[in-house]
Protein backbone atom coordinates (compact mmCIF):
# COMPACT_ATOMS: atom_id res chain seq x y z
CA UNK A 1 0.00 0.00 0.00
CA UNK A 2 0.82 3.78 -0.31
CA UNK A 3 3.00 4.50 2.51
CA UNK A 4 2.48 8.16 4.56
CA UNK A 5 5.09 9.43 6.92
CA UNK A 6 4.59 11.74 9.82
CA UNK A 7 7.24 13.68 11.85
CA UNK A 8 7.96 13.60 14.78
CA UNK A 9 6.62 10.68 16.16
CA UNK A 10 7.31 12.26 19.67
CA UNK A 11 7.01 15.73 20.90
CA UNK A 12 7.26 17.27 24.33
CA UNK A 13 7.09 21.32 24.53
CA UNK A 14 6.30 23.51 27.23
CA UNK A 15 3.09 25.18 27.60
CA UNK A 16 2.77 28.51 25.14
CA UNK A 17 5.08 27.38 22.49
CA UNK A 18 3.95 26.18 18.80
CA UNK A 19 4.79 22.79 17.50
CA UNK A 20 4.33 21.62 13.82
CA UNK A 21 3.76 18.26 12.38
CA UNK A 22 4.69 17.16 9.33
CA UNK A 23 2.47 14.40 7.24
CA UNK A 24 4.16 13.18 3.55
CA UNK A 25 2.80 10.93 1.26
CA UNK A 26 5.81 9.20 -0.21
CA UNK A 27 4.97 7.35 -3.23
CA UNK A 28 1.68 8.97 -3.99
CA UNK A 29 0.49 12.81 -4.76
CA UNK A 30 -2.40 13.26 -2.37
CA UNK A 31 -4.72 16.42 -3.28
CA UNK A 32 -6.86 15.82 0.37
CA UNK A 33 -4.95 14.93 3.59
CA UNK A 34 -7.06 14.06 7.27
CA UNK A 35 -5.96 15.12 10.05
CA UNK A 36 -7.48 13.28 13.88
CA UNK A 37 -6.62 13.62 17.15
CA UNK A 38 -6.97 10.46 19.14
CA UNK A 39 -7.26 10.85 23.18
CA UNK A 40 -6.23 7.52 25.39
CA UNK A 41 -8.92 4.35 24.32
CA UNK A 42 -10.78 6.26 22.06
CA UNK A 43 -11.76 6.49 18.44
CA UNK A 44 -10.49 9.15 15.82
CA UNK A 45 -11.98 12.60 15.99
CA UNK A 46 -11.64 14.10 12.51
CA UNK A 47 -10.45 17.44 13.33
CA UNK A 48 -9.83 18.86 9.38
CA UNK A 49 -9.42 18.00 6.23
CA UNK A 50 -6.84 19.37 4.13
CA UNK A 51 -6.84 20.16 0.74
CA UNK A 52 -3.47 21.36 -1.57
CA UNK A 53 -3.31 24.97 -2.45
CA UNK A 54 -6.37 26.10 -0.64
CA UNK A 55 -8.23 26.57 3.13
CA UNK A 56 -8.40 23.82 5.12
CA UNK A 57 -12.02 22.30 5.97
CA UNK A 58 -12.22 22.37 10.01
CA UNK A 59 -14.88 20.60 11.71
CA UNK A 60 -17.25 22.09 14.30
CA UNK A 61 -15.53 22.75 17.53
CA UNK A 62 -12.13 22.76 16.05
CA UNK A 63 -10.20 25.84 16.67
CA UNK A 64 -9.01 26.98 13.28
CA UNK A 65 -6.48 29.70 14.62
CA UNK A 66 -4.90 27.02 17.52
CA UNK A 67 -4.88 23.75 14.92
CA UNK A 68 -3.19 25.97 11.65
CA UNK A 69 -2.86 23.79 9.03
CA UNK A 70 -1.16 23.96 5.50
CA UNK A 71 -1.00 21.91 2.46
CA UNK A 72 1.18 23.35 0.05
CA UNK A 73 2.13 20.52 -2.09
CA UNK A 74 0.36 17.25 -2.95
CA UNK A 75 2.97 15.36 -0.76
CA UNK A 76 3.08 17.57 2.65
CA UNK A 77 0.76 19.14 4.65
CA UNK A 78 1.83 20.53 8.32
CA UNK A 79 -0.55 20.93 11.48
CA UNK A 80 0.86 23.43 13.98
CA UNK A 81 -0.45 23.38 16.94
CA UNK A 82 0.02 27.35 18.43
CA UNK A 83 0.23 28.30 22.19
CA UNK A 84 -0.16 25.11 22.97
CA UNK A 85 -1.45 24.26 26.55
CA UNK A 86 -1.77 21.03 28.43
CA UNK A 87 -5.15 19.93 27.50
CA UNK A 88 -3.62 20.02 23.65
CA UNK A 89 -1.55 16.80 24.52
CA UNK A 90 -2.95 14.37 22.89
CA UNK A 91 -2.13 11.43 19.74
CA UNK A 92 -2.63 13.21 16.43
CA UNK A 93 -2.53 10.97 13.40
CA UNK A 94 -2.70 11.92 9.74
CA UNK A 95 -4.21 10.51 7.07
CA UNK A 96 -3.74 10.74 2.89
CA UNK A 97 -5.99 8.47 0.47
CA UNK A 98 -4.34 8.28 -3.14
CA UNK A 99 -7.40 9.26 -5.35
CA UNK A 100 -6.87 5.92 -7.62
CA UNK A 101 -8.04 3.35 -4.88
CA UNK A 102 -10.66 4.08 -2.29
CA UNK A 103 -8.46 3.28 1.52
CA UNK A 104 -7.20 6.20 3.33
CA UNK A 105 -3.54 5.63 4.73
CA UNK A 106 -2.39 6.59 7.65
CA UNK A 107 0.85 8.15 9.29
CA UNK A 108 2.47 6.80 12.12
CA UNK A 109 0.93 9.42 14.40
CA UNK A 110 2.61 12.10 16.74
CA UNK A 111 2.14 12.32 20.51
CA UNK A 112 2.48 15.85 21.98
CA UNK A 113 2.68 16.10 25.42
CA UNK A 114 2.56 19.81 26.50
CA UNK A 115 4.03 20.13 29.84
CA UNK B 1 -25.49 11.06 7.74
CA UNK B 2 -23.22 8.09 8.36
CA UNK B 3 -23.09 6.11 11.75
CA UNK B 4 -20.47 2.88 12.24
CA UNK B 5 -21.32 1.37 15.67
CA UNK B 6 -18.91 -1.53 17.21
CA UNK B 7 -20.33 -2.36 20.27
CA UNK B 8 -17.77 -4.76 21.54
CA UNK B 9 -15.43 -2.28 23.42
CA UNK B 10 -12.76 -5.23 24.47
CA UNK B 11 -12.33 -8.58 24.03
CA UNK B 12 -9.92 -10.82 25.48
CA UNK B 13 -9.16 -14.21 23.91
CA UNK B 14 -6.79 -17.13 24.82
CA UNK B 15 -4.22 -17.76 22.07
CA UNK B 16 -5.38 -20.24 19.30
CA UNK B 17 -8.72 -19.50 19.70
CA UNK B 18 -11.10 -17.56 17.32
CA UNK B 19 -12.68 -13.85 17.92
CA UNK B 20 -15.20 -12.42 15.61
CA UNK B 21 -14.94 -8.00 15.50
CA UNK B 22 -18.49 -6.86 15.28
CA UNK B 23 -19.09 -3.83 12.96
CA UNK B 24 -22.47 -2.50 12.18
CA UNK B 25 -23.38 0.58 10.16
CA UNK B 26 -26.02 2.82 8.90
CA UNK B 27 -25.75 5.31 5.45
CA UNK B 28 -28.16 6.36 3.13
CA UNK B 29 -26.16 6.14 0.34
CA UNK B 30 -26.25 3.21 -1.90
CA UNK B 31 -22.25 3.34 -2.79
CA UNK B 32 -19.68 3.23 -0.16
CA UNK B 33 -16.97 0.92 0.90
CA UNK B 34 -16.24 -0.34 3.87
CA UNK B 35 -12.84 -0.62 5.75
CA UNK B 36 -10.86 -2.47 9.15
CA UNK B 37 -8.03 -1.25 10.13
CA UNK B 38 -5.62 -2.61 12.85
CA UNK B 39 -4.26 -0.41 15.66
CA UNK B 40 -1.15 -2.22 17.61
CA UNK B 41 0.15 0.02 20.64
CA UNK B 42 2.81 1.66 18.22
CA UNK B 43 -0.50 3.64 17.16
CA UNK B 44 0.01 3.75 13.51
CA UNK B 45 -3.33 2.32 11.91
CA UNK B 46 -2.92 -0.47 9.42
CA UNK B 47 -5.24 -1.04 6.54
CA UNK B 48 -6.43 -4.63 6.65
CA UNK B 49 -9.11 -4.70 3.98
CA UNK B 50 -11.92 -3.03 2.00
CA UNK B 51 -15.54 -4.06 0.54
CA UNK B 52 -17.69 -1.79 -1.85
CA UNK B 53 -21.09 -1.73 -1.57
CA UNK B 54 -21.84 -4.20 -4.71
CA UNK B 55 -19.43 -6.95 -3.87
CA UNK B 56 -21.17 -9.10 -0.56
CA UNK B 57 -18.70 -11.81 -1.53
CA UNK B 58 -17.17 -12.82 1.92
CA UNK B 59 -12.99 -12.77 1.62
CA UNK B 60 -10.15 -15.02 3.42
CA UNK B 61 -6.88 -13.76 4.10
CA UNK B 62 -4.47 -16.05 5.64
CA UNK B 63 -6.75 -16.75 9.24
CA UNK B 64 -8.53 -13.22 8.54
CA UNK B 65 -11.79 -13.46 7.46
CA UNK B 66 -14.71 -10.65 6.47
CA UNK B 67 -18.29 -11.27 6.28
CA UNK B 68 -20.25 -8.32 4.56
CA UNK B 69 -24.02 -8.44 5.10
CA UNK B 70 -25.95 -5.95 3.01
CA UNK B 71 -28.84 -7.38 4.74
CA UNK B 72 -28.20 -7.00 8.55
CA UNK B 73 -25.58 -3.92 7.64
CA UNK B 74 -23.26 -5.84 8.98
CA UNK B 75 -19.28 -6.10 7.83
CA UNK B 76 -17.88 -8.59 10.79
CA UNK B 77 -14.23 -9.49 10.70
CA UNK B 78 -12.98 -12.77 12.22
CA UNK B 79 -9.65 -13.97 13.50
CA UNK B 80 -9.11 -17.72 13.41
CA UNK B 81 -6.26 -19.30 15.57
CA UNK B 82 -5.43 -15.98 17.27
CA UNK B 83 -1.92 -14.89 18.19
CA UNK B 84 -0.56 -12.64 20.47
CA UNK B 85 0.41 -10.19 17.58
CA UNK B 86 -3.02 -9.88 16.78
CA UNK B 87 -3.39 -7.43 19.76
CA UNK B 88 -4.18 -4.09 19.00
CA UNK B 89 -7.46 -2.07 18.68
CA UNK B 90 -9.41 -2.93 15.90
CA UNK B 91 -11.63 0.37 13.74
CA UNK B 92 -14.09 -0.42 11.32
CA UNK B 93 -14.58 2.27 8.96
CA UNK B 94 -17.37 3.62 6.03
CA UNK B 95 -16.57 5.95 3.30
CA UNK B 96 -19.49 7.34 0.68
CA UNK B 97 -18.28 6.70 -2.70
CA UNK B 98 -17.00 9.27 -4.68
CA UNK B 99 -18.29 10.46 -8.23
CA UNK B 100 -14.60 11.36 -9.50
CA UNK B 101 -11.68 9.74 -7.31
CA UNK B 102 -11.61 8.73 -4.10
CA UNK B 103 -9.44 11.62 -2.32
CA UNK B 104 -11.89 13.97 -0.81
CA UNK B 105 -14.29 11.57 0.94
CA UNK B 106 -13.99 11.40 4.86
CA UNK B 107 -13.57 8.00 6.18
CA UNK B 108 -16.33 7.38 9.55
CA UNK B 109 -14.81 5.74 11.87
CA UNK B 110 -16.39 3.09 14.87
CA UNK B 111 -15.34 3.39 18.10
CA UNK B 112 -12.84 0.83 18.11
CA UNK B 113 -12.62 -3.09 19.65
CA UNK B 114 -9.54 -3.48 21.77
CA UNK B 115 -8.72 -7.32 21.04
CA UNK B 116 -6.16 -8.66 24.02
CA UNK B 117 -4.86 -12.42 23.18
CA UNK B 118 -4.10 -13.77 25.98
CA UNK B 119 -0.46 -16.29 25.84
Amino acid sequence: GAVVSQHPSWVICKSGTSVKIECRSLDFQATTMFWYRQFPKQSLMLMATSNEGSKATYEQGVEKDKFLINHASLTLSTLTVTSAHPEDSSFYICSARDKEVPEAFFGQGTRLTVV
Amino acid sequence: AQKVTQAQTEISVVEKEDVTLDCVYETRDTTYYLFWYKQPPSGELVFLIRRNSFDEQNEISGRYSWNFQKSTSSFNFTITASQVVDSAVYFCALSVYGVSNFGNEKLTFGTGTRLTIIP
